[in-house]
């Protein structure tokens, strides 16, 4: 049981490339969200979904795209990236209903240079 | 959307002594309230949390109370050890979604 696995666990960028972190749990949970942290900023919420074949908004979403490929794998893209997307990228899941622990993969260090 | 706020930012105690972390939230909708720490380098790590029925939970050195009329809750830890020391972030949810909304930290340092 590994829980929640990312994928590249480092990452460095040029401008303008793009690239796809990765995300998947094996705890059979249907909401997933993506993270970004920043010092001093704390986690802010990028995109997340509910449940398998759902996708919303988080408070910071411009630049990202994001796939449910399933109830276990939850993608996050960034199409053209800029140095202000450098950042620790967080993974999690949660099983349904809103009284429940989210549980964090080991996050992604991304820099663009 | 919900907005958490936390406070203090930075918290230094001496080794014995109790530690106070508050958070505010804006979602009057909001009924679960999580605590993470997050060791350097780490991921987050849920600790305690606390559901809108109950004013108060306590975990052998950690305790969380709620106040859900002032939108307000905290983070109580007693006789700090060395290995407290860590940045320490509250949460929202409930609503309208199933988000998970987090306040920006405390980095709590226990110093010998």
């Amino acid at each position: 049981n590994a829980g929640v696995t990312q994928t590249p666990k480092f990452q460095v960028l040029k401008t303008g490339q793009s690239m796809t972190l990765q995300c998947a749990q094996d705890m059979n949970h249907n909401s997933m969200y993506w993270y970004r942290q920043d010092p001093g900023m704390g986690l802010r919420l990028i995109y997340y979904s509910a449940s398998e074949g759902t996708t919303d908004k988080g408070e910071v979403p411009n630049g990202y795209n994001v796939s449910r490929l399933n109830k276990r794998e939850f993608s996050l893209r960034l199409e053209s990236a800029a140095p202000s997307q450098t950042s620790v990228y967080f993974c999690a899941s949660s099983a349904a209903g809103l009284n429940t622990e989210a549980f964090f993969g080991q996050g992604t260090r991304l820099t663009v240079v | 959307g919900e907005n958490v706020e936390q406070h203090p930012s930075t918290l230094s105690v001496q080794e014995g002594d109790s530690a106070v972390i508050k958070c505010t939230y804006s979602d009057s909708a909001s009924n679960y309230f999580p605590w993470y720490k997050q060791e350097l380098g780490k991921r987050p790590q849920l600790i305690i949390d606390i559901r809108s029925n109950v004013g108060e939970k306590k975990d052998q050195r950690i305790a969380v109370t709620l106040n859900k009329t002032a939108k307000h809750f905290s983070l109580h830890i007693t006789e700090t050890q060395p290995e407290d020391s860590a940045v320490y972030f509250c949460a929202a949810r409930g609503g309208g979604g199933n988000k998970l909304t987090f306040g920006t930290g405390t980095q709590l340092k226990v110093e010998l």
